[in-house]
């Protein structure tokens, strides 16, 4: 069974400029999200879908960051303008889920580290 | 929002030796569970956990959800088995985990 897959795996660019991000979930997940690890931190929620609907976004920027799932299945997360703070690594989980509840057994993608000059 | 403490923060190892990774949390939770996150980043969930104990093969884990806090052992460690471990929680009707910084482990050969 295919695990998460995430791309691209690294990306540098120069501030101000847009980036995005691309999850695949594990087949059968319903539960997606995305987490944020700074370098020397645990991963922290940035949003969570279930199915389609997003039902934790609170802690998005929603000024430059911006996130869709579209059919329930892929995610896309984009950034714009990246800042240089911005510069982490971006994590995708999927969970199986029974809608409301608790987060799952979570299992995560290899993750996308940007890099923000 | 739910605090989460794991320690030691740092540990070495020598190859077959045994540790004991301890997390702490302030809060009654519902939901605890562990990862190792390996020197290239990838995390992998070890144990889903909000109670009791589990084993696979040489890991295993204990959570005391009363007294607030959880137990991850390795034993007869391995070079592989070098990495950070997290310890994720979820308190109850707040539907999101909050990790500790984790413990960075180091097996040397």
């Amino acid at each position: 069974e295919a695990g998460v897959v995430q791309s691209p795996r690294y990306k540098i660019i120069e501030k101000k400029q847009p980036v995005a991000f691309w999850c695949n979930p594990i087949s059968g997940h319903n539960t997606l999200y995305w987490y944020l690890q700074n370098l020397g931190q645990g991963p922290e929620l940035l949003i969570r879908y279930e199915n389609e609907e997003a039902v934790d976004d609170s802690q998005l920027p929603k000024d430059r960051f911006s996130a869709e799932r579209l059919k329930g299945v892929d995610s896309t997360l984009k950034i714009q303008p990246a800042e240089l703070g911005d510069s982490a690594v971006y994590l995708c989980a999927s969970s199986l889920d029974g809608g409301g509840a608790n987060t799952g057994e979570l299992f995560f993608g290899e993750g996308s580290r940007l890099t923000v000059l | 929002g739910i605090q989460v403490e794991q320690s030691p923060p740092d540990l070495i190892l020598q190859e077959g030796a045994n540790s004991t990774l301890r997390c702490n949390f302030s809060d009654s939770v519902n939901n605890l569970q562990w990862f190792h996150q390996n020197p290239w980043g990838q995390l992998i969930n070890l144990f889903y956990i909000p109670s009791g104990t589990k084993q696979n093969g040489r890991l295993s884990a204990t959570t005391v959800a009363t007294e607030r806090y959880s137990l991850l052992y390795i034993s007869s460690s391995q070079t592989t088995d070098s990495g950070v471990y997290f310890c994720a929680v979820e308190s109850y009707g707040n539907n999101r985990l909050a990790f500790g910084k984790g413990n960075q482990v180091v097996v040397i050969p």
